[in-house]
C-alpha cells in the first residue's frame, strides 16, 4: 500500500525559505505525476505544483517565482523549496498523487505538515 | 485560471437526509471534476472523478453528475461520518483549481 509522508521544519522565518521533503513508500515513485497542495488554517485548498518523476514541473503561476520542486527517485521522495516566505504562506502542506492517464485527480495524500511563519 | 463557486457554502442535515451540492466553473471544463471530503485534521479523499466515476472503495450513496460549468455532488442518504468539508476540483486547465468549499454539519 502506498503512502506518502512530509516531513520538514514546523517554523520558518520570515524571508527564508521553506523546505519539505514527501518520502513515497510501499510503491514506485516512478511514472507518476507529484504534487504539492497548501491549506491555510480555516481555509480551502491550493495546487502550488507537480513534478514528474522525469524532473520535468509545473507551478501555480503566482508562486512560480518563488517555488522550486525536485525529485530523487533514488530515495522514493520528492521536495519543495518555497523562497521568501511571509505569514500568508502559513499553511498545512501536503502532498499527493497526481494520479493520471486521461484523467487527473489528486488519489493519494500525505497526513499533511503545518509549516508557520513566524519570526 | 478557471474560477470554481460552490454552493452553498455550508448546510446543515441530519442522518438519513439527501444532500446536494454544486459545483459551478467560470467556463466550461467538459467533464473534468473531480470532488473530495476532508475531515478536520485529514488529509482530503477523492470520492469523485471525471464527475461521475465513483473512486474505488467509496459509498454509492455518493453520485456526481455535470459537464461544462455545472456540476453536482449528491449523498442520497447521509451517514454519521458524511459530516465534513467537500471540495470540488477541476483539471482541464491549468492550474489546477478548487473550489472553496461546502461545510455539511450536523442539524
Amino acid at each position: 500500500q502506498v503512502q506518502l509522508q512530509e516531513s520538514g521544519p514546523g517554523l520558518v522565518k520570515p524571508s527564508e525559505t521553506l523546505s519539505l521533503t514527501c518520502t513515497v513508500s510501499g510503491g514506485s515513485i516512478s511514472s507518476y505525476y507529484w504534487s504539492w497542495i497548501r491549506q491555510p488554517p480555516g481555509k480551502g485548498l491550493e495546487w502550488i505544483g507537480y513534478i514528474h518523476y522525469s524532473g520535468s514541473t509545473l507551478y501555480y503561476p503566482s508562486l512560480k517565482s518563488r517555488v522550486t520542486m525536485s525529485v530523487d527517485t533514488s530515495k522514493h521522495e520528492f521536495s519543495l523549496k518555497l523562497s521568501s516566505v511571509t505569514a500568508a504562506d502559513t499553511a498545512v502542506y501536503y502532498c499527493a498523487r497526481f494520479y493520471g492517464g486521461g484523467t487527473w485527480y489528486f488519489d493519494l495524500w500525505g497526513r499533511g505538515t503545518l509549516v508557520t511563519v513566524s519570526s | 485560471a478557471i474560477q470554481l463557486t460552490q454552493s452553498p457554502s455550508s448546510l446543515s442535515a441530519s442522518v438519513g437526509d439527501r444532500v446536494t451540492i454544486t459545483c459551478r466553473a467560470s467556463q466550461g471544463i467538459s467533464s473534468a471534476l473531480a470532488w473530495y471530503q476532508q475531515k478536520p485534521g485529514k488529509a482530503p479523499k477523492v470520492l469523485i472523478y471525471d464527475a461521475s466515476i465513483l473512486q474505488s472503495g467509496v459509498p454509492s450513496r455518493f453520485s456526481g453528475s455535470g459537464s461544462e460549468t455545472d456540476f453536482t455532488l449528491t449523498i442520497s442518504s447521509l451517514e454519521p461520518e458524511d459530516f465534513a468539508t467537500y471540495y470540488c476540483q477541476q483539471f482541464n486547465r491549468y492550474p489546477i483549481t478548487f473550489g472553496p468549499g461546502t461545510k455539511v454539519d450536523i442539524k
